[in-house]
């Protein structure tokens, strides 16, 4: 199985910069996606990481340790629109199960 | 928008009575993976179609049950209900349905069961 720990809550100001960590446990990986959920909506990616480093793309940069088994999710000039859930979900090789953590839930405060 | 289409957007039933939700995915899409998410709960993957063969199950219930059709469309059935069935389900698709595959998801259906 897959063990998946994200913080549950965070806040942060708008203007400022927050990173939602995830550690995780799996076997076989292969890679992992970060996904954004607003209340009551459809979950969208935003990100999936296959090897270790920084892979950014605008605002929103995600990072990647295999060996740490840890990846964090830093989002930058933090807008009102940001609130929502970021879901962390590492993949396995075997394809049998398609897991999400349990997501972090993120306030922007004005 | 994903491309991902659920019908419909809300549901209310009574328990012991059965649904069927739909699911079209994104064009050119071949696997389509269905989700339960319960209030202030994760998502919880139920199964995968990829080509209208199922391959991957989660924690799907022996009273649920889901088939992906030849035009890739996909149902997901509800027989039985419960309380506690009451939830948002979420269909996704991916191109191959590999573990590395994006998935896109669709608005979901809100079912709520009296």
């Amino acid at each position: 199985g897959q063990n998946i720990d994200q913080p549950t809550e965070m806040t942060a100001t708008e203007g400022a910069i927050v990173q939602i960590n995830c550690t995780y446990q799996t076997s076989g990986f292969n890679g992992l996606f970060w996904y954004q959920q607003h209340a009551g909506e459809a979950p969208t990616f935003l990100s999936y990481n296959v090897l270790d480093g920084l892979e950014e793309k605008g605002r929103f940069s995600s990072f990647l340790s295999r060996s740490k088994g840890y990846s964090y999710l830093l989002l930058k000039e933090l807008q009102m629109k940001d609130s929502a859930s970021y879901l962390c979900a590492p993949r396995d090789n075997y394809g049998q199960n398609f897991v999400f953590g349990p997501g972090t839930r993120l306030s922007v405060l004005p | 928008d994903s491309g991902v289409t659920q019908t419909p957007k809300h549901l209310i039933t009574a328990t012991g009575q059965r649904v069927t939700l739909r699911c079209s995915p994104r064009s050119g899409d071949l696997s389509v993976y269905w989700y339960q998410q319960s209030l202030d709960q994760g998502l919880q993957f139920l199964i995968q179609y990829y080509n209208g063969e199922e391959r991957a199950k989660g924690n799907i219930l022996e009273r649920f049950s889901a088939q992906q059709f030849p035009d890739l469309h996909s149902e997901l059935n509800l027989s039985s209900l419960e309380l506690g069935d009451s939830a948002l389900y979420f269909c996704a698709s991916s191109v191959s349905g590999a573990t590395g595959d994006t998935q896109y998801f669709g608005p979901g259906t809100r079912l709520t069961v009296l």
